[in-house]
């Protein structure tokens, strides 16, 4: 089935490493982004992607870092200097708009980041 | 400025009453389009419905609705006959202009169904 696969699920990080989620989708879509999401709060975006070998940075880029050199892959590195990096973080994918009206966003099930 | 405002922390419902959660939008592009999500307790995002600024009428999609009041600035999400699964965080949304699909979301509504 097509879809959006994040790994891994949930992942532990002592201060000061850099860790990275990857976001692999199958779908065929153009546009990839990452969000972020704390407890109780709605999402605000990181990075996002609308070719490959081309990012543009969201509303809270500082302390993360992103690539895209597949269509399908686009992994997210949260670095050492990302200071309150316990978060829930979500990969989406979206078809070029001029395909299909809506435009919604399909995301991934989420990886959750705790730093101990 | 916030740009998706959803005043209601959270809203406790009896199953099979309809509900309404309430979502106001600030933008100053003609072009836009407005998104509810569902957010179940695992985690995932699932896209409800969708209405764009030049859509005439409201969107339907099932037993959701969404109540769209252009002046006003809102786009409410309206459950009918509600039901024990819709449980969950709901999220309006919105992306601007005809460029990236950069979705902006509110803070989220805790919906809680009572048998």
């Amino acid at each position: 089935d097509g879809g959006i696969t994040q790994s891994p699920k949930y992942l532990f990080r002592k201060e000061g490493q850099n860790v990275t989620l990857s976001c692999e989708q199958n779908l065929n879509h153009d546009a990839m982004y990452w969000y972020r999401q704390d407890p109780g709060q709605g999402l605000r975006l990181i990075y996002y992607s609308q070719i490959v070998n081309d990012f543009q940075k969201g509303d809270i880029a500082e302390g993360y870092s992103v690539s895209r050199e597949k269509k399908e892959s686009f992994p997210l590195t949260v670095t050492s200097a990302q200071k309150n990096p316990t978060a829930f973080y979500l990969c989406a994918s979206s078809m070029f708009r001029g395909l299909k009206r809506t435009g919604e966003l399909f995301f991934g099930e989420g990886s959750r980041l705790t730093v101990l | 400025a916030q740009k998706i405002t959803q005043t209601q922390p959270g809203m406790f419902v009896q199953e099979k009453e309809a509900v309404t959660l309430d979502c106001t939008y600030d933008t100053s592009d003609p072009s836009y389009g407005l998104f509810w999500y569902k957010q179940p307790s695992s985690g995932e995002m699932i896209f409800l419905i969708y209405q764009g600024s030049y859509d005439q009428q409201n969107a339907t999609e099932g037993r959701y609705s969404l109540n769209f009041q252009k002046a006003r600035k809102s786009a409410n999400l309206v459950i009918s006959a509600s039901q024990l699964g819709d449980s969950a965080m709901y999220f309006c949304a919105m992306r601007e202009g005809s460029g990236a699909q950069k979705l902006v979301f509110g803070q989220g509504t805790r919906l809680t169904i009572n048998p």
